[in-house]
Parts: structure tokens; sequence; C-alpha cells
């Protein structure tokens, strides 16, 4: 089974901090996705990846940054954190060539202060 | 720009009945659409997809229908059960690895 893994399941930080969010998947998988998901919003993406050190911005990037350095880990950077980037996020991983299908993460409920 | 809509926030069906809900789509280049269900405090897991090249997929109790002419894509859940209430998301693609998410639809399934 694909596992993908979110270091916090909940986080609470102070307006102003620095907040890194990391997902990793176990499936060697080519794509990874950073989404935040808000009631009647739904899933919006942040930033994705098709590769190693390879990043695209997504429909919602302002204020944030990405980095993947690894082709299993990608991280999710707040600069400095705000209240509107208060959300759940989601980590997703695809195959790639191989199937669009995106298996998630549990999700980090971050709340900022 | 929602390129993919989901028009009803919430769905209430009785246990055993059937549930429709329902996806509309603008974006013509879509050729592969996807359903995903979310408990709370969960990720969303894949359900059920469709080709375009295809008008219904089947999957146990889980049923896609695809109409292109109209946009518009259904899931249909027979019969439905408790263990079925969750939010339903579809999704559509055109090939880019990206996918493309509706609002969400909350479904409640009562006894």
């Amino acid at each position: 089974d694909v596992k993908v893994t979110q270091s916090s399941r909940y986080l609470v930080k102070r307006t102003g901090e620095k907040v890194f969010l990391e997902c990793v998947q176990d499936m060697d998988h080519e794509n990874m996705f950073w989404y935040r998901q808000d009631p009647g919003l739904g899933l919006r993406l942040i930033y994705f990846s098709y590769d190693v050190k390879m990043k695209e911005k997504g429909d919602i990037p302002e204020g944030y940054s990405v980095s993947r350095e690894k082709k299993e880990r990608f991280s999710l950077i707040l600069e400095s954190a705000s209240t509107n980037q208060t959300s759940m996020y989601l980590c997703a991983s695809s195959p790639g060539a191989l199937g669009v299908e995106q298996y998630f993460g549990p999700g980090t409920r971050l709340t900022v202060t | 720009d929602q390129q993919v809509k989901q028009n009803s926030p919430s769905l209430s069906v009785q246990e055993g009945r059937i549930s429709i809900l329902n996806c509309d789509y603008t974006n013509s280049m879509f050729d592969y659409f996807l359903w995903y269900k979310k408990y709370p405090a969960e990720g969303p897991t894949f359900l059920i997809s469709i080709s375009s090249i295809k008008d219904k997929n089947e999957d146990g109790r889980f049923t896609v229908f695809l109409n292109k002419s109209a946009k518009h894509l259904s899931l249909h859940i027979v019969p439905s059960q408790p263990g079925d209430s969750a939010v339903y998301f579809c999704a559509a693609t055109s090939g880019a690895q990206k996918l493309v998410f509706g609002q969400g639809t909350r479904l409640t399934i009562n006894p």
C-alpha cells in the first residue's frame, strides 16, 4: 500500500513564525503535491513537483515555498505565517507516467494565532 | 475560475437508498475524472475513476457516469450505507498529472 506521511497532525503557530510542513512517501512516486482544504473551497493546489529539485506553482502559491531535495520528501514552507493561512494542509503523491491517481497523507491542521 | 463545480454542498440520504452526487466541468480538454472520499481528520482516498472514452464505470456499489456533451459526471452509490457518510470530491485532469478538484459535497446517510 502507498503510504504518505505528514510530520504533524496538528500545529499551532504564531503570526510571523516560519513554519515547515514535511511530507514523505514510500512508493517511489515521481510527483508530489501540496494542497490546502478550506470549507466551501475544496482542495486548492499550492505547489507541486515532478522531480527532485523541480517545483511548479499551483493555483495559490503566494506566501508559500517548497523544497524537494530527495524524491520521497516534499516540504512546504510558510516564510512568515499569517492568520489567513490557518487551514488543513494535505500532501499527495502520484506515480507520474504510470498513473494520475493521487494518494494523500492524513493532513496537518495548522492554526496561526 | 472554477473549472470543476459541485453545486450541492450537502446531501442527505436514507440508508439503503441511492445516493447521487453530481459534478460539472467547463474545460473540454479534461479527459480523466476521479472521485475521492474524505472522512474528517483524514486525507482523501481514491474511490473510482473514468476515462473520457467511456460513459460508465462500475465498482461494487459505486458507479460513475460521464456525459461529455453536458460536461457532467455523477457518482451513484447503491445501496447507501452509514459508512458512506463523508465528503466527496470530484476531480478532473487533462493528462497533465495535475488534478483540479471540486468544492466537495458532504453526504450524510441517515439510519
